[in-house]
């Protein structure tokens, strides 16, 4: 079965950075385009960021361009989220999800999340 | 971007009732939707795509309706479990993926 588990979150303070991880496993890692997806506390979910299956396109939010990266290592079968310049209204769950069979349209399965907390 | 507008923003119902909620786009997606549930400390769960598609494993009283900017999430006869957040999220532009505000569905 697919299971997507995060890592790497935790407090940082203003200005750090961090890097989170997507351990996936149940599937073909290196045949699906990937996902992060943010939740602000008692929020809705935010887009964040898209990597292609072999790592040749990379999108961002406007709100995290130019501070963080997207990237994959297929042999390993993990994806990663580098987040510099953190800000407090970067603080949320950080979610990784998968394209479905047939390209990039809805995620169909999630991570559980890890909570990134920006705070002095 | 796409704005999704979802309504109403929350709803209270009764096990056994129907409900139904509604999400709009600011223009056209074809079919290019789908909805999902979130309960509270879980990740979201796709049910529905394109629209109208049952994810599989996900129960029949749930489906989907609509095209272009108009479209309805359906829960036929409410059960305990389903009490619980619904987002709709576009994909027919990309970038960037857009999500609906969220419906809570609250137990009357």
């Amino acid at each position: 079965q697919v299971q997507l588990v995060e890592s790497g979150g935790g407090v940082v303070q203003p200005g750090g950075s961090l890097r989170l991880s997507c351990a996936a496993s149940g599937f073909t890692f290196s045949s699906y385009g990937m996902h992060w997806v943010r939740q602000a506390p008692g929020k809705g979910l935010e887009w964040v960021a898209f990597i292609r299956y072999d790592g040749s396109n990379k999108y961002y939010a406007d709100s995290v361009k130019g501070r963080f990266t997207i990237s994959r290592d297929n042999s390993k079968n993990t994806l990663y989220l580098q987040m510099n310049s953190l800000r407090a209204e970067d603080t949320a769950v950080y979610y990784c999800a998968k394209d479905p069979p047939g390209g990039t349209s809805w995620p169909d399965y999630w991570g559980q999340g890890t909570l990134v907390t920006v705070s002095s | 971007d796409i704005q999704m507008t979802q309504s109403p923003s929350s709803v209270s119902a009764s096990v056994g009732d129907r409900v139904t909620i509604t999400c709009r786009a600011s223009q056209g997606i074809s079919s290019w939707l789908a909805w999902y549930q979130q309960k509270p400390g879980k990740a979201p769960k796709l049910l529905i795509y394109a629209a109208s598609s049952l994810q599989s494993g996900v129960p029949s009283r749930f489906s989907g309706s609509g095209s272009g900017t108009d479209f309805t999430l359906t829960i036929s006869s409410l059960q305990p479990e389903d009490f619980a957040t619904y987002y709709c999220q576009q994909a027919n532009s990309f970038p960037p993926l857009t999500f609906g505000q969220g419906t809570r569905l609250e137990i009357k």
